[in-house]
């Protein structure tokens, strides 16, 4: 089965600074990208997902991320970061045409006003 | 429903009981996951449902754990003879058939804790 890794267990950045949070998947096929984040208190939602075509993809709140098949990575970025953007970020990979969802181990991001 | 549900929210249990947790996810979604999450482990892999499929139980840590899903809809994990270190928060989600249209809606998991 496919896993992810998240290279970066916690990060902290002061507000303005840029983002980027690594992750890397161990499937040498086709592969279906997304980032979740948490807020505090809150499920799991979903930023962002690469499914085919360009492979640097917009998501909500000016994150953006770019698939690297190369480096089988999918990195997360965001230009500047605001004290809202606290909160635990989570890649994830399906194998194309498949449900099965499997998540990194997260990356906590704290942003200090 | 709105979402996903889970229940109990919260449960806490003595070490050595058995537990059942409840998800009943979104109205007419083929896909379900169970997940666990810990502190300092992440967003664990359980177990995976979609439609009528045989599940894939590849993520269950022990003998211990089992879940099933009546009717393609409402799910139950089991965990027996539950130990300290079972305790996380279980978090189930759900998705539509083609997973391209319907992201992952989680619920807002059960946090289980064992004495």
């Amino acid at each position: 089965a496919q896993s992810v890794s998240q290279h970066n267990h916690h990060v902290i950045l002061s507000e303005a600074a840029s983002l980027e949070l690594g992750c890397n998947y161990s499937y040498g096929g086709t592969v279906n990208l997304f980032w979740y984040v948490q807020y505090p208190g809150q499920h799991l939602q979903l930023l962002l997902k690469y499914f085919s075509g360009d492979p640097l993809v917009k998501g909500i709140k000016g994150f953006e991320a770019e698939f690297i098949k190369s480096k089988f990575s999918f990195n997360l970025r965001k230009p500047s970061v605001q004290w809202s953007d606290t909160a635990e970020y989570f890649c994830a990979v399906t194998m194309y045409n498949n449900n099965d969802m499997r998540f990194g181990a997260g990356t906590r991001l704290t942003v200090k006003p | 429903g709105a979402g996903v549900s889970q229940s109990p929210s919260n449960k806490v249990t003595e070490k050595g009981k058995d537990v059942e947790l409840r998800c009943d996810p979104i109205s007419g979604h083929t896909a379900l996951y169970w997940y666990r999450q810990s502190l300092g482990q992440g967003l664990e892999f359980l177990i995976y449902f979609q439609g009528n499929s045989a599940p894939d139980k590849s993520g269950l840590p022990s003998d211990r754990f089992s879940a099933e899903r009546t009717g393609g809809s409402v799910s139950t994990l089991t965990i027996q003879r539950t130990q300290q270190e079972d305790s996380a928060v279980y978090l189930c989600a759900s998705s539509g058939r083609d997973f391209r249209d319907s992201p992952l809606h989680f619920g807002n998991g059960t946090r289980l804790t064992v004495t």
